[in-house]
C-alpha cells in the first residue's frame, strides 16, 4: 500500500511569491491535514479536509489555504511569501478522527 | 479542548540504558493517544496508540507506553536504548477536534 506522497519534497521562493504544494493520500484515507514546522514553533496545525470539506482551520493568517479534490488529494497555497513561511510542511492522512495520522515526508519550502 | 506537554525538551540516554519520555494530556472527552517519531528530513512515524482497553500499550521498534488516566500521563518507556533510537519523539492526543502535538523530545543516544 503506497504512503502518503508529498511534492515537491524541496522548493525555493522569493519574496512576494506564491507557492501550491501537494498531497496524495493513502487510497482510502478521506481526511487530509496540514501542519507547519517550524524550530521555533514545532508542529502547528493548519488545517484538515474530510470529503472536499474543510473540518477544522488553525490560527494561521489568509494567505494559507488548502483544498481537496474528489479524489482525496488535497493542496495547500501560500500567498505573498514572507521568510517567515520558511519550514517543512507535512501532509497526514487517515480514516476520521480519532484514528492514527499517517505523514509524507514533507515539503521543505525555503524563502529568500 | 485538548493540549498535550512533552516535560523535557531534550534527553540523553546511553545506550542500552532504559529511555523515558514523559507526556502528560489535557482532554475534556477520553482521549485517543499517540505517540510518533521523526528521523532527519523525513514525516513522523506512527511508533503506537492508545483508543480503548488495555492501558498498556505496546508498539514498533521495543518501545511501550502506559496510559494513566489518574495521572493524565502516557509516558514512552524502552528497556534499552540503541543507537538508531536517537531521533525526535512527538506525544500527541485526538478527541473531538483536531490532533494536537506536543512540542517534541529529541533524544540522544550515546555510546
Amino acid at each position: 500500500k503506497a504512503g502518503v506522497t508529498q511534492t515537491p519534497r524541496y522548493l525555493i521562493k522569493t519574496r512576494g511569491q506564491q507557492v501550491t504544494l501537494s498531497c496524495s493520500p493513502i487510497s482510502g484515507h478521506r481526511s487530509v491535514s496540514w501542519y507547519q514546522q517550524t524550530p521555533g514553533q514545532g508542529l502547528q496545525f493548519l488545517f484538515e479536509y474530510f470529503s472536499e470539506t474543510q473540518r477544522n482551520k488553525g490560527n494561521f493568517p489568509g494567505r494559507f489555504s488548502g483544498r481537496q479534490f474528489s479524489n482525496s488529494r488535497s493542496e495547500m497555497n501560500v500567498s505573498t511569501l514572507e521568510l517567515g513561511d520558511s519550514a517543512l510542511y507535512l501532509c497526514a492522512s487517515s480514516l476520521g478522527r480519532g484514528t492514527s495520522q499517517h505523514f509524507g515526508d514533507g515539503t521543505r519550502l525555503s524563502i529568500l | 479542548a485538548q493540549s498535550v506537554t512533552q516535560l523535557g525538551s531534550h534527553v540523553s540516554v546511553s545506550e542500552g540504558a532504559l529511555v523515558l519520555l514523559r507526556c502528560n494530556y489535557s482532554s475534556s472527552v477520553p482521549p485517543y493517544l499517540f505517540w510518533y517519531v521523526q528521523y532527519p528530513n523525513q514525516g513522523l512515524q506512527l511508533l503506537l496508540k492508545y483508543t480503548t482497553g488495555a492501558t498498556l500499550v505496546k508498539g514498533i521498534n521495543g518501545f511501550e507506553a502506559e496510559f494513566k488516566k489518574s495521572e493524565t500521563s502516557f509516558h514512552l518507556t524502552k528497556p534499552s536504548a540503541h543507537m538508531s533510537d536517537a531521533a525526535e519523539y512527538f506525544c500527541a492526543v485526538s478527541g473531538l477536534a483536531d490532533m494536537r502535538f506536543g512540542a517534541g523530545t529529541r533524544l540522544t543516544v550515546k555510546p
